[in-house]
């Protein structure tokens, strides 16, 4: 099955830049999706097909995907983006075709 | 306002059942596929069973295939996961969420409820 391959954790200070990666065999052939999950609270789209932003979601944050790594990048780091950071693709070659990565913690420091 | 929201959450012993429910408002329920996610606290997401609109396609997960049963009732618009053979691993916060077709043909979920605690102890 196609695994996603995330770091644990990520920390950047605020109004810097922060990019969260996703890898994958040839991920960049796919289309990657993202959630934010704020503690307590159930998961948020934030980024779907790689690089859209579902109504509601700030222009700061983005992703894109080449090759083997798909990243969200959220710009001008807030408070308020400490969170879990999960992204996800559809295998169809996978009797579990909803794969997720394991998530990675943004800390605001 | 899309609104789904779970209930049916409870503690529970190992061997036993349990009747998970997502009620669903704000969208047309019986046009998508709806999905029930777990995630034990503290850890990530795991993916549990899939439902088509129609109920005429239903998958799921290895690790519940067999125990657990994914229903729909369109008229409703209610969503069920009925557990059975309950393990001390199955201990999660399940989630309820809807899918949406992306512009690949790829599948993602656009809308979550806050999810129910299932604690299976003795």
């Amino acid at each position: 099955s196609y695994v996603l391959t995330q770091p644990p954790s990520v920390s950047v200070a605020p109004r810097q830049t922060a990019r969260i990666t996703c890898g994958g065999i040839n991920i960049g052939r796919r289309s990657v999706h993202w959630y934010q999950q704020k503690p307590g609270q159930a998961p948020v789209l934030v980024v779907y097909d790689d690089t859209d932003r579902p109504s509601g979601i700030p222009e700061r944050i983005s992703g894109s995907n080449s090759g083997n790594t798909a990243t969200l990048t959220i710009s001008r780091v807030e408070a308020g983006d400490e969170a879990d950071y999960y992204c996800q693709v559809w295998d169809t070659n996978s009797g579990q075709p909803w794969v997720f990565g394991g998530g990675t913690k943004l800390t605001v420091l | 306002e899309v609104q789904l929201v779970e209930s049916g959450g409870v503690v529970v012993q190992p061997g036993g059942s349990l009747r998970l429910s997502c009620a669903a408002s704000g969208f047309a329920f019986d046009d998508y596929g709806m999905h029930w996610l777990r995630q034990v606290p503290g850890k990530g997401l795991e993916w549990v069973s899939l439902i088509t609109w129609d109920g005429g396609n239903i998958y799921y997960a290895t690790s519940v295939r067999g125990r657990f049963t994914i229903s729909r009732d369109n008229n409703k618009k209610s969503l069920y996961l009925q557990m059975n053979s309950l393990r001390d691993e199955d201990t999660a916060f399940y989630y309820c969420a809807k899918e949406k077709m992306g512009s690949s043909s790829s599948w993602f979920l656009d809308f979550w409820g806050r999810g129910t605690l299932v604690t299976v102890s003795s």
